[in-house]
């Protein structure tokens, strides 16, 4: 199975700031990658896939990038509604397989 | 507008069985694979199972394999999981989430415990 990995598990940042998360394959998979933000207790929403390209709908401050094993989640200037987890994913062969998350707070 | 809408969660005993469903409208069913996904109370995310649009391909995590199944009705626009020889460890809400992961439903929570 591929494991995937994120960094950091948790990090604080205010409003305004430009924040990456990095996730990291276990193996290459390609430009299978997906990623998804998950606020308490509601559904995950889907915000990028095949690494780079948002779903529709998702703002432009949100963009994704890397190929291979190392991938990245950049929000370029977060906004109140951005504070929540972000999940990657890899979907390049099953099973399917979930980082553990990157919990964004307010500093 | 594309929805997703699972029921059939609830408690159940550790050995017990329960059968989810998922209810699919605002786009062509029998066009797209389906998966579930399940997130345990406090925890992260984990792919359970696959199911390709003709049901010709089927996937199962490891840790639910030859307890669960997967099925579907296009006919009836339906995803389903049924749950057998449940454990403590399966307490979790389950999501119903379109192939390619763009649409997910609000999901529905089940609890195993005695």
């Amino acid at each position: 199975d591929i494991q995937m990995t994120q960094s950091p598990s948790s990090l604080s940042a205010s409003v305004g700031d430009r924040v990456t998360i990095t996730c990291r394959a276990s193996q290459g998979i390609s430009n299978s990658l997906a990623w998804f933000q998950q606020k308490p207790g509601k559904a995950p929403k889907s915000l990028i896939y095949a690494a780079s390209s948002l779903h529709s709908g998702v703002p432009s401050k949100f963009s994704g990038s890397g190929s291979g094993t190392d991938f990245t989640l950049t929000i370029s200037s977060l906004q109140p509604e951005d504070f929540a987890t972000y999940y990657c994913q890899q979907y390049n062969s099953y099973p399917f397989t979930f980082g553990p998350g990157t919990k964004v707070d307010i500093k | 507008e594309v929805q997703l809408v699972e029921s059939g969660g609830g408690l159940v005993q550790p050995g017990g069985s329960l059968r989810l469903s998922c209810a699919a409208s605002g786009f062509t069913f029998s066009s797209f694979g389906m998966n579930w996904v399940r997130q345990a109370p406090g925890k992260g995310l984990e792919w359970v199972s696959y199911i390709s649009s003709s049901s010709s391909t089927i996937y199962y995590a490891d840790s639910v394999k030859g307890r669960f199944t997967i099925s579907r009705d296009n006919a009836k626009n339906s995803l389903y999981l049924q749950m057998n020889s449940l454990r403590d460890e399966d307490t979790a809400v389950y999501y119903c989430v379109r192939g390619g992961s763009d649409y997910w439903g609000q999901g529905t929570l089940v609890t195993v415990s005695s």
